[in-house]
């Protein structure tokens, strides 16, 4: 049984176009994680959702929209891709958002190229 | 938030123990110390996490200084597959600004040669 998983595993796309990642958490978590991770391998949190509300938003363009149907779901929704986007985004999940239970579970990846 | 420093990169021979640095000298009194890697292609994974006192799992040991500004992550016998990028990050538990928030930093890349 898959943890954390997302879809699509690649995605290619236009400059211009939306496009939707989902990702679903089979562990009872309640806070679940968007990271982006650029051509350098650097990890970096882009929101994270408790309960189905958002809690954290690192100064990420609103062209970014996540949303949490329950909270076993957390998908990123992107409107207008620019080449900038290309990258792997990787979601998370966690038992709690701080604290001593924050033992984050990573999905497999999506790898987003703009072209 | 306080960072982490980490060396670019380590070698070490298969079967050999591994040393994995991690400098964190402004690190504050409700952060811990959490290990996690990233193997090739994958998302990362935890590998272990502490506060003071040093700690073994099934995966590596976690020696913390006594001030808490290092700690080394120590993989006890290498293996081919032990090959990953190691990030050293810091969680604050208290509940404040920075609560939630993982900074990854750059990691080490361990290659394990056979």
């Amino acid at each position: 049984d898959t943890a954390v998983s997302q879809t699509p595993k690649y995605l290619v796309t236009q400059m211009g176009n939306d496009k939707s990642i989902k990702c679903e958490q089979n562990l009872g978590h309640d806070t679940m994680y968007w990271y982006k991770q650029d051509s350098k391998k650097f990890l970096k949190i882009m929101f994270s959702y408790n309960n189905k509300e958002l809690i954290i938003n690192e100064t990420v363009p609103n062209r970014f929209s996540p949303k949490s149907p329950d909270k076993a779901h957390l998908n990123l929704h992107i409107n207008s891709l620019e080449l900038g986007d290309s990258a792997v985004y990787f979601c998370a999940s966690s038992q709690e958002w701080w604290g001593l239970q924050e033992t984050q579970y990573f999905g497999p990846g999506t790898r987003l190229l703009v072209l | 938030d306080a960072k982490t420093t980490q060396p670019n990169s380590m070698e070490s021979n298969e079967e050999e123990p591994v040393h994995l640095p991690c400098n964190h000298s402004t690190i504050s009194g409700t952060d811990y110390i959490h290990w996690y890697r990233q193997l090739p292609s994958q998302g990362p994974e935890y590998v272990i996490h502490g506060l003071t006192s040093n700690v073994n799992n099934r995966m590596a040991s976690l020696a913390i200084a006594e001030d808490r500004k290092s700690s080394t992550l120590i993989l006890h016998r290498a293996t081919l597959r032990d090959a990953a990028v190691y990030y050293c990050i810091l969680r604050d538990v208290d509940l404040g600004a920075n609560a939630g928030k993982s900074t990854f930093g750059d990691g080490t890349t361990l290659t394990v040669k056979p």
